[in-house]
């Protein structure tokens, strides 16, 4: 079966780090995607992985391994616009089609 | 600027009715889709077309119905079949299904049972 993992919730002091982990079992892979969603809002890109190791992108960071069908973004330095669900999704590459993790919800905290 | 256009963005249906949901892109996207996000569950795919007058079901295409006569149009008709509508949709779209590049979406449309 397809199965995406996050955890629910996750509780940050503003200014720190967080990191937010993803793992997956899907019967074939072709790309791991993060996207932002505030609250009753659309969600936006953040990060593309198909290949093992990590992609910076300023504050953001995401890793994947293939091996372990693991992926995480690091958020740096975090602000109290970062409170947010982070959506981690992965393609199949089947139909390249996209399944979706429940999503993490952020809180961050002064 | 370009984007994608989700109206409206609170609907309400009556028992019985049909209701249609618009999306509008103006990033000349070849591949378009509908998503329903319930709390606490991923998004799910309800239709998704590649190009014109083409479109294929997803996981939950049951109760809803879906035309593309245009690159730039993809409704969702969410029928009377469909017996728990009550959620938040969301229309997408990417240069390709096949593509790198990510998936771009509307601001969603929030629909409730009267």
């Amino acid at each position: 079966g397809q199965n995406i993992d996050q955890p629910t919730e996750m509780t940050a002091t503003e200014g720190a780090i967080v990191q937010i982990n993803c793992t997956y079992q899907t019967s074939g892979f072709n790309g791991l995607f993060w996207y932002q969603q505030h609250a009753g809002e659309a969600p936006t890109f953040l990060s593309y992985n198909v290949l093992d190791g990590l992609e910076e992108k300023g504050r953001f960071s995401s890793f994947l391994s293939r091996s372990k069908g693991y992926s995480y973004l690091l958020l740096k330095e975090l602000q109290m616009k970062d409170s947010a669900s982070y959506l981690c999704a992965v393609r199949d590459d089947s139909n390249y089609q996209l399944i979706w993790g429940a999503g993490t919800k952020l809180i961050i905290k002064p | 600027d370009g984007g994608i256009t989700q109206s409206p963005k609170y609907l309400f249906r009556k028992e019985g009715q049909n209701v249609t949901l618009s999306c509008e892109q103006n990033l000349n996207h070849d591949a378009m889709y509908w998503y329903r996000q319930d709390p606490g569950q991923g998004l799910r795919l309800i239709y998704y077309s590649q190009i014109v007058n083409d479109f294929q079901k997803g996981d939950i295409a049951e109760g809803y119905s879906v035309s593309r006569e245009k690159k730039e149009s993809f409704p969702l008709t969410v029928t009377s079949a469909q017996k728990n509508p009550t959620a938040f949709y969301l229309c997408a779209s990417s240069r390709g299904v096949r593509s790198n590049q990510p998936q771009h979406f509307g601001d969603g449309t929030r629909l409730s049972i009267l």
